[in-house]
């Protein structure tokens, strides 16, 4: 079955500090890759995609992730975390070849401590 | 916020009443969803549309229907409510360029089935 795993359920952090969150895909073949955020009381936002190029894209509010082809991964960093990045994260894939839909992980709570 | 739009914002309702939800868009995209969102299970696809008339089911399309008579327009009906679709329910359009395709999503409607 077509699947997105997040590693982490829930992550807590003080700020400052560094933030890896984990995202892993089942499928071969070509892929895109999204990361979006859901602030508390709202809509989800798009913080970054991938679809070619360089593994390594740069999104908004200073986060990152890197596609890497041969582990089904695309991890979300960001070198140090603020408060106000308090969110849920999700990690959604599509198959370009196989139509729009999209196939989201089941996110990550991120909590940042002051 | 791709110009979305979705009502009501909030709705409580009691088990076996009809409910419809209204996703309205402002910028003639052709892919519209509904999702349902969920603690644990990130979102899932109800329905989606492909055009004016045209949806297809997604992966929990069970116990509910969908309308697309115009292109800004997509309706989400539960046609008897029951207590398991309490949940959050976002409308998404998706956005193609040359390079790939991306949802953006509406602000949602936390609807409450008693």
């Amino acid at each position: 079955a077509q699947s997105v795993s997040q590693h982490n359920h829930h992550v807590i952090l003080s700020e400052a500090a560094s933030l890896e969150l984990g995202c892993n895909y089942s499928y071969g073949g070509t892929v895109n890759l999204f990361w979006y955020v859901q602030y508390p009381g709202q809509h989800l936002q798009l913080l970054l995609k991938y679809f070619s190029g360089d593994p390594l894209v740069k999104g908004i509010k200073g986060f990152e992730a890197e596609f890497i082809k041969s582990k089904f991964s695309f991890n979300l960093r960001k070198p140090s975390v603020q408060w106000s990045d308090t969110a849920e994260y999700f990690c959604a894939v599509t198959r370009p070849n196989y139509g729009q839909n999209f196939v989201f992980g089941p996110g990550t709570r991120l909590s940042v401590l002051p | 916020d791709a110009g979305i739009t979705q009502s009501p914002r909030h709705k409580v309702t009691e088990t076996g009443t009809p409910v419809t939800l209204r996703c309205h868009q402002t910028e003639n995209h052709r892919y519209m969803y509904w999702y349902r969102q969920d603690p644990g299970h990130g979102l899932r696809l109800i329905h989606y549309s492909y055009g004016v008339k045209d949806t297809d089911k997604g992966e929990v399309s069970d116990g509910y229907s969908v309308s697309r008579s115009k292109t800004e327009d997509f309706l989400l009906t539960l046609e008897s409510a029951t207590s398991s679709q309490t949940s959050v329910y976002f409308c998404a359009i998706s956005e193609s360029t040359a390079d790939t395709d991306t949802q953006y999503f509406g602000p949602g409607t936390r609807l409450t089935v008693l």
